[in-house]
Order: structure tokens, then sequence, then C-alpha cells
């Protein structure tokens, strides 16, 4: 049974850029959830795919917005972005309503 | 809001030594509740979980209770290795909503949990 799979592992933006990253559900998941982890802190979410539809939002601006396809798997795109978006973006996939499994994030650096 | 508060790190102890990490919350009804552990440049692995009041969660010798009267979730293992050495998180996770939505996790800070030889 294959794991959450994350890419790319890092990545370097300028400020302004925009960004997409990319999670790979485990098998037989249909949720996805984004959460943000900025250095020293703990994970913040961001917001949760459900079969295709976002389902629920945390207190994250809308130039973060994702999507979720057919096959589960899912994007995050950040749109102009901020130094303060410099972070480790983890996604987690689960089968409701079961636990949910992390991969091993995206280390997003801007500068 | 939901929220979890979990003890200052950093915390140093020697290998064998009894470990304890303070977890408090905050929310409404009855939340699921949840340590993870993550290590240098991994991601989050849950380690252990509770779903009801009273409940024992316990996994590769760590153990927690589910305290609905105080409100905590403390971690605790009698001997700790070298191997323990990671970032621990205490999370909850609300009431499900009806249907098939599922719940957000909310997270602690986080404890650096560093054991010597």
């Amino acid at each position: 049974e294959t794991g959450v799979t994350q890419s790319p592992t890092h990545l370097i933006k300028t400020r302004g850029q925009q960004v997409t990253l990319r999670c790979s559900s485990q098998s037989g998941h249909n949720t996805v959830s984004w959460y943000q982890q900025a250095l020293g802190q703990g994970p913040q979410f961001i917001f949760q795919y459900y079969r295709e539809e976002e389902n629920g939002r945390g207190n994250f601006p809308p130039r973060f917005s994702g999507l979720q396809f057919p096959n589960y798997s899912s994007e995050l795109n950040v749109n102009a972005l901020e130094l303060d978006d410099s972070a480790l973006y983890l996604c987690a996939s689960s089968l409701p309503p079961g636990e949910q499994y992390f991969g091993p994030g995206t280390r997003l650096t801007v500068t | 809001g939901n929220s979890v508060t979990q003890m200052e790190g950093p915390v140093t102890l020697s290998e064998e030594a009894f470990l304890t990490i303070n977890c408090t919350y905050t929310a409404t009804g009855y939340p699921s509740l949840f340590w993870y552990v993550q290590y240098p440049g991994e991601g989050l692995q849950l380690l252990l979980k509770a779903t009801k009041a009273d409940d024992k969660g316990s996994n590769k010798g760590f153990e927690a209770t589910y305290r609905k009267e105080t409100t905590s979730f403390h971690l605790e293992k009698g001997s700790v290795q070298v191997s323990d050495s990671a970032v621990y998180f205490c999370a909850l996770r609300g009431e499900l909503a009806g249907g098939t939505s599922y719940g957000k996790l909310t997270f602690g800070q986080g404890t650096i949990l560093t054991v010597h030889p």
C-alpha cells in the first residue's frame, strides 16, 4: 500500500510569485487536508477537500486555493507569495471517519 | 474555538528517564485527542489516540489518558530511549458534523524532546 506522497520536497520562490504543491493520497482515501507548519510551530489547518469539493477552510486568505482530482490527489496553490508563506506544507489523506495520514511535506522558502 | 496548549519545551532527559509532556485543550462537546510525533526532516506520524473520556491510548511504550474533567491528555513513557528524540504534538479533532464531513485537526505548538545516552 502506497502512503501519502508530496512533491516537490523543497522549493524556493521569490516574493510575488505563484506556487503549486502536489499531494497523492493513500490508496482508498477520498479526503485530503492541507496544513501549514511554520518553523517551530504546530501545523495550522488551511483547508480540506472531500470528493473534489472544498469541505472546510481555516483562517487563510483567498490567495491560498486548492483542487482535488477524480483520483483524489490534490494541489495547493498559493498566489502572490509573501515572505511569511515560508513554511513546511503538509497534506494528510483520510477515509472518514478514519485517521489522517500525513505526507513528508514540502518545504517552501520565499525570498 | 478549539485550542490545544502544550507544556513549554524543550525537554531534555537521560536515557531510561520517565517522560511526561502536558497537554490541555479547549473544545465544545466530545473531541477526539491525538499525539503525533515528528522526526527531523519528516512529516507527522500518529503515535496514539483516544476518542472518548477515560480512554487510554497507547503505542510503543507511550500512553495518554483522555481526562474530560481536567480537559487534559498528558503523554507519558516510563523509560525513554535516544530514538524517542523528536518533536511531539498534541492535537484534537472536533466532533464530526452530520453526514460525512471530517473534522480538522487543531495542534498544539509542539514539544521538542532530546534524550541523551
